[in-house]
């Protein structure tokens, strides 16, 4: 069965490093979405992408934040400045159409730990 | 008020027992729901989509009150396999964009 995968598993970094945690989504899929969850809290979404442009962002989604598609398979977060509060595990997620009800399946995820 | 609220537990129940949860949601514009089940420190995996006339899978039962804004799942002949977070989930709207709102979550403990 198709799965998402993401790159690394785990990122160790110092404040004020730039990261950039990798996702390949489902190959046929055409929405791509960036949700993060902080240790003992809930998932919270970030990002979603549509056609090469981001479509709805949330207000964690600041100017350190930024996604690319640099291909056509891979599915790139960029946090320009870590902070502390940026450890946390990273979900890439995926969908195939344009129904809200189709399900979207996760990515293994990535915990970013800094330093 | 908390787009989607969930009881925390934890649930502790003895192999075999049936268990429910309940998550209520704020957005009534809400088209699509969901419960997703997360192991300690994995990705949330969907369980089943929650449809208004109810749906079952197995051992496993959702139903939705749209009038109330009340999800629930019932499990019965709980497994030692089913101890994990269940995740009340839902969509805000019915496009294709529409991002995924979590509850919290809800620990589930089957003990042998």
């Amino acid at each position: 069965e198709p799965e998402v995968t993401q790159t690394p598993s785990h990122q160790v970094t110092q404040m004020g490093q730039e990261v950039i945690l990798r996702c390949v989504p489902i190959s046929n899929h055409l929405y791509f979405y960036w949700y993060r969850q902080i240790l003992g809290q809930k998932v919270e979404f970030l990002v979603s992408f549509y056609n090469n442009e981001i479509s709805e962002k949330s207000e964690i989604f600041d100017d350190q934040f930024s996604v690319e598609r640099p291909d056509g398979s891979n599915f790139t977060l960029k946090i320009r400045s870590t902070k502390l509060e940026d450890s946390a595990m990273y979900f890439c997620a995926s969908h195939p159409r344009g129904r809200g009800t189709d399900t979207q399946y996760f990515g293994p995820g990535t915990r970013l730990t800094v330093l | 008020r908390k787009e989607v609220e969930q009881d925390p537990g934890p649930f502790n129940v003895p192999e075999g027992a049936t268990v429910a949860f309940n998550c209520t949601y704020s957005n009534s514009a809400s088209q699509s729901f969901f419960w997703y089940r997360q192991d300690c420190r994995k990705e949330p995996k969907l369980l089943m989509s929650v449809y208004s006339s109810g749906n079952e899978d197995g051992r496993f039962t959702a139903q939705l009150n749209r009038a109330s804004q009340y999800i629930s799942l019932l499990i019965r002949d709980s497994k030692l396999s089913d101890s994990a977070t269940y995740l009340c989930v839902v969509n805000r709207g019915n496009s294709g964009n529409t991002p995924l709102v979590f509850g919290k979550g809800t620990r589930l403990s089957v003990i042998a």
